[in-house]
């Protein structure tokens, strides 16, 4: 079946620093993919809409300049939390979905837990 | 996509059938339903989806009433290992199309 791959797995850094998480579909391409976010005891709710070659789409209050987005090829796509700070502690999750049309679900990778110090 | 309504939570007996509800009365006819579930600290996990005909697979079976305003996931033999958060989801075909989560269920299955 389709995999998601994200990478780390848990980081820690220090406030004011920047964090990258990769996210990587193994075994088909995804010319979109979606960043969620999940604070303890709530559900995901999405980032942004990852497209392969051109801009991301944010979802209101999300700052684009705060959570750069890349999506450079058809297997990666990166965010990058920039000037991380203790409030951007958090459960970070990408997905993606094989196919462009048809009922193709979303897989998701495994998250990557983010604890700003 | 239209909403869901699920259970906030539910426990089930280890090796009974655990049955899990959602309501989507306001479904429209090119919407699927999936089901996800999100074991403690990892990302969700897909588990099925269906338009209108019942469908099984290895993990579970999906139930969907003849109007498509309601439907069951079956779990037929729950483990301890499925205790999760299980999340209902309505969404449009195409892997453009993001998943909006709801609450979820939280199935906890006891021994």
């Amino acid at each position: 079946g389709a995999v998601v791959s994200q990478h780390p797995s848990r980081v820690i850094c220090k406030s004011g620093t920047s964090v990258k998480i990769e996210c990587r579909s193994l075994d088909f391409q995804a010319t979109t993919m979606f960043w969620y976010r999940q604070f303890p005891k709530q559900s995901l709710m999405l980032m942004a809409t990852s497209n392969e070659g051109s801009k991301a789409t944010y979802e209101q209050g999300v700052e684009k300049d705060k959570f750069l987005i890349n999506h450079a090829s058809l297997t990666l796509s990166t965010l990058t939390v920039t000037s991380a700070h203790p409030e951007d502690s958090s459960f970070y999750i990408c997905s993606a979905a094989p196919g462009l049309e048809g009922s193709s679900p979303l897989h998701f990778g495994n998250g990557t837990r983010l604890t700003v110090t | 996509d239209a909403k869901t309504t699920q259970p906030p939570s539910m426990d089930c007996a280890e090796g009974r059938a655990a049955n899990l509800p959602c309501n989507h009365s306001t479904i429209s006819g090119n919407e699927y339903v999936y089901w996800y579930r999100q074991i403690h600290s990892q990302g969700p996990q897909y588990i099925i989806h269906g338009l209108k005909n019942n469908e099984t697979n290895e993990m579970a079976s999906l139930i969907i009433t003849e109007d498509r305003k309601s439907s069951t996931l079956i779990l037929p033999h729950a483990t301890l290992r499925d205790t999760a958060v299980y999340y209902c989801i309505v969404r449009v075909a195409g892997s453009a199309r993001q998943l909006t989560f709801g609450s979820g269920t939280q199935l906890t299955v006891l021994p």
